[in-house]
């Protein structure tokens, strides 16, 4: 496609429910990167791969977040048990390749866990 | 630790100039981006600076100081368009991009 694009836009959770954001990065780009942004704050690094290697988790905040990308390409972040505190807008970001590259986001996730 | 610095919310005047300050403390610099991120939007890409000086696009301009660890963006002729908030973000040593929590402009005709 022609941007990365993000689903669902919007996720109504229950707490204690598991949710599964998609993102599908643009074609061809060898680094994603997850996000989560709070209202007024800027994107707080969760996670990153280069093609299907998960290279940096050390922002997710718990255990109950996983992410994946198996075949280097689409990626799920998988948050398990949803918290109050999950609230938060996901962002997916891709780039040609790793460092310097500029990052192109998607439209993000607007979670909401009631 | 590592940390960025922009002012929270400012104001300017359609037509006018505006300048968005930004400082960092971070472990290495590998370049420093400006992006733009209208409500309910993702940010969209608007400078990259990894040497000192000025970089002019159209309407926008950055400017770098490594040795200040500083940066602004300039924004001249002011448009209703470009209400928005602006995030600096730096790429450390480890080419991991950090965030500032960015700076919301308003724009009063």
């Amino acid at each position: 496609g022609a941007g990365v694009s993000q689903s669902p836009r919007y996720k109504v959770a229950k707490r204690g429910q598991d949710v599964a954001l998609r993102c599908d990065p643009i074609s061809g780009h060898v680094s994603l990167f997850w996000y989560q942004q709070a209202l007024g704050q800027g994107p707080e690094f969760l996670t990153y791969f280069q093609n299907e290697a998960q290279l940096d988790k050390s922002g997710l905040p718990s255990d109950r977040f996983f992410a994946e990308r198996p075949e280097g390409s689409v990626s799920t972040l998988k948050i398990q048990r949803t918290q109050q505190e999950d609230s938060a807008v996901y962002l997916c970001a891709s780039s040609l390749q790793q460092g310097q590259e500029t990052q192109y986001f998607g439209p993000g996730t607007r979670l909401l866990v009631l | 630790g590592q940390n960025i610095d922009q002012p929270t919310e400012m104001t300017a005047t359609e037509g006018a100039i505006v300048q968005i300050n930004c400082t960092y403390q971070t472990s290495g610099f590998n370049g420093l981006f400006w992006y733009q991120q209208h409500a309910g939007e993702a940010p969209t890409f608007l400078s990259y600076n990894v040497l000192d000086g000025l970089e002019e696009k159209g309407r926008f301009s950055s400017f770098l100081s490594r040795s200040k660890g500083y940066s602004y963006l300039l924004l001249k002729e002011l448009q209703m368009k470009d209400s928005a908030s602006y995030l600096c973000a730096v790429i450390d040593s480890n080419y991991q991009l950090i965030w500032g929590a960015g700076t919301k402009l308003i724009i009063k005709p």
